[in-house]
Parts: C-alpha cells; sequence; structure tokens
C-alpha cells in the first residue's frame, strides 16, 4: 500500500496550488484520504477528507471556501486544489488513507499509510 | 474545536528508559484518540489507535491507555530509534486535532 505524492511547489500569493496522490497496492474506492498540512517547524494540521467511494468532502472550516478535494477513479488519483494562497499557505501537504474501509467522517478517523508529503511555498 | 494538550512538550531520556507522554483534550472524547510517530524528514506513522489498539505492524514496547479526557503513551524500553515527534489527534468529531506533538531525544 503506498501514496505517492507530486513534487514541489512554489506560488505566488494569490494563486492556486494542485497536489496530486496517487494510491496503490488496494481497492482505491474503499477507502477515504484525508489531507493534513505541516508548516515548517509546527505540528499537525488536519485540512479535510474527500471518499473515495463516492467524492463526498468534509473540509476544516479555516480554508473551506479556497479548498477542494477530488478523485480520479480511473488512475487512483487524489487531488486537492488550494486557491488564493497566502504566506502562512507555506507548508509540507500530506495525504493518508483511512484505515477502515466504507468509512466516512462519522466512523473511526485515523490515518495510514501517509504520503511522503509535498512542500509548498507561497513567496512574492 | 477539541483542544489537544500533550505534556511534556519535549523529552530527553536514555536508551533502557521507560517513557510516558500524556493527552488531555478539551472536552470528553470517549477513547476516539490516534497516537502517531514523526520521525525527522518522514511523514506521520500510525503507532495506536482507539486509544489502546496497536496497528499493525508496530512493536508491542509501544502502548496506550486512556479514556475521556486523558490519555498516556508509553514507550516500554527507548531505543535509538524511537527518536521522533509523537502526536495525539482525536476523532471525536471534526475536525480533528493533533496535538502540538512531544519531541523525544536521546540523553
Amino acid at each position: 500500500i503506498q501514496l505517492v505524492q507530486s513534487g514541489a511547489e512554489v506560488k505566488k500569493p494569490g494563486a492556486s496550488v494542485k497536489v496530486s496522490c496517487k494510491a496503490s497496492g488496494y481497492t482505491f474506492t474503499n477507502y477515504g484520504i484525508t489531507w493534513v498540512r505541516q508548516a515548517p517547524g509546527q505540528g499537525l494540521e488536519w485540512m479535510g477528507w474527500i471518499s473515495a467511494y463516492n467524492g463526498n468532502t468534509n473540509y476544516a472550516r479555516k480554508i473551506r471556501g479556497r479548498v477542494t478535494m477530488t478523485t480520479d477513479t480511473s488512475t487512483s488519483t487524489v487531488y486537492m486544489e488550494l486557491r488564493s494562497l497566502r504566506s502562512d499557505d507555506t507548508a509540507l501537504y500530506y495525504c493518508a488513507r483511512d484505515i477502515d474501509d466504507y468509512s466516512d467522517t462519522s466512523g473511526r478517523l485515523a490515518f495510514d499509510p501517509w504520503g511522503q508529503g509535498t512542500l509548498v511555498t507561497v513567496s512574492s | 474545536d477539541i483542544q489537544m494538550t500533550q505534556s511534556p512538550s519535549s523529552l530527553s531520556a536514555s536508551v533502557g528508559d521507560r517513557i510516558t507522554i500524556t493527552c488531555q483534550a478539551s472536552q470528553d472524547i470517549s477513547n476516539y484518540l490516534n497516537w502517531y510517530q514523526q520521525k525527522p524528514g518522514k511523514a506521520p506513522k500510525l503507532l495506536i489507535y482507539d486509544a489502546s489498539k496497536l496497528q499493525t505492524g508496530v512493536p508491542s514496547k509501544f502502548s496506550g491507555s486512556g479514556f475521556g479526557t486523558h490519555f498516556t503513551f508509553t514507550i516500554s524500553s527507548l531505543q535509538p530509534e524511537d527518536i521522533a515527534t509523537y502526536y495525539c489527534q482525536h476523532y471525536d468529531s471534526l475536525p480533528v486535532t493533533f496535538g502540538q506533538g512531544t519531541r523525544l531525544e536521546i540523553k
């Protein structure tokens, strides 16, 4: 079971970024994917969750309106797009799989494995 | 949002020591609590879920306990490969939140 994320990005304030997370080694549509970010030297912040089964999403209030998570079942890939980037969006962005299949956000939310992380730098 | 407070923020211990980290939730979260290990430059790894269940493949030297608002994470015998930052995470309600982390160092 593996999640492989796209490469590092450098963006200007106000731009958008789209990070991909390609899954392998399991039935993609059976599990949800969560996105977590980590600012430099800081802790972990949950961004949101998407069901790879039906595309249902749940986003953190802090970024709702600026984030969209989508799936492409033909390539077993999850995408996270963040718009109107600000300097405080500079962070390592991780995708991570639910440990339970057919779960939703009312169930157990524990994440394993994680992708390797994608560094997004927002700078003018 | 539920606040998760870990203590200590950092910990220095010797090889072979038994170490314990605590995590306090700002409200009752039942046993909806997970523990992760993040080694330097690496992604987090799930060690414990549902407060006390060991994730598949995780050594039994790691353990967790607790219910309600107070939780503990223990390493029975510290080894050099355990150097990492450890995070608790609740899933009682959205948004899930993480503790601020406990950085573990070897003396």
